[in-house]
């Protein structure tokens, strides 16, 4: 069990550029989770994954975000366009169904900073 | 709507002295209860969890957490509090039906003084 691990943990880019990132789960874990978290707050839920389905969507994932798990085992989260607004950490989390309920594990997260 | 309060932003502790971080929650149906820890760059690591049985859940670092379903609170404490446990903390409530979404409090940032 190696944990959740993310790539890259930090990125800058400039606004109206794209950008990807990539979380790879605990092995084990068939679910996989993102949030974004911004200054002074808290995670806040994006998306969630149940092997290579998408399951649930937040009102906070804009037509600019779009995520994949297309194998079930890593996730990509893909941001078109940047926006200033946009700057945040991007937190990946997996659980394992079966397991005790809803207990995820976090990865370090992706720092990103839009100019 | 279901949500976390932490209604203290900002917490100092004197190195030694004993901690309270105060979580209330809204939520209609038995919830799952967590507390994490972050600190600077850092993911978040789970401290305890509640899900169900003894209401006073111990976790790791020497931190406690007791759930009162009368005051939809899940307090967390620690006895003695060390210089390395600055950090910020998190409350999240989780759904019933396992692998939905957690929603987090705002958090309490902890700084402790020597």
């Amino acid at each position: 069990d190696t944990g959740v691990s993310q790539d890259p943990r930090h990125k800058i880019t400039k606004r109206g550029q794209n950008v990807t990132f990539r979380c790879d789960p605990i092995s084990e874990h068939n679910r996989l989770y993102w949030y974004r978290q911004t200054l002074g707050q808290g995670p806040e839920f994006l998306t969630y994954f149940q092997n290579e389905a998408q399951l649930e969507k937040s009102r906070l994932l804009s037509d600019r975000f779009s995520a994949e798990r297309p194998k079930g085992s890593f996730s990509t989260l893909e941001i078109q366009r940047t926006e200033q607004g946009d700057s945040a950490m991007y937190l990946c989390a997996s659980s394992w169904r079966g397991g005790p309920n809803n207990e995820q594990f976090f990865g370090p997260g992706t720092r990103l900073t839009v100019l | 709507a279901q949500s976390v309060t932490q209604p203290d932003i900002h917490i100092t502790v004197s190195e030694g002295a004993s901690l309270e971080l105060r979580c209330n929650y809204s939520y209609g149906a038995t919830p799952y209860l967590f507390w994490y820890v972050q600190s600077p760059g850092q993911g978040l690591q789970l401290l305890l969890k509640y899900f169900s049985g003894d209401t006073l859940v111990q976790g790791i670092k020497g931190f406690e957490a007791e759930f009162k379903r009368s005051q939809s609170s899940f307090n967390l404490r620690k006895p003695s509090v060390h210089w390395s446990d600055a950090a910020e903390y998190f409350c999240a409530v989780g759904f019933y039906q396992a692998g939905t979404a957690l929603i987090f409090g705002k958090g309490t940032t902890l700084s402790v003084s020597s």
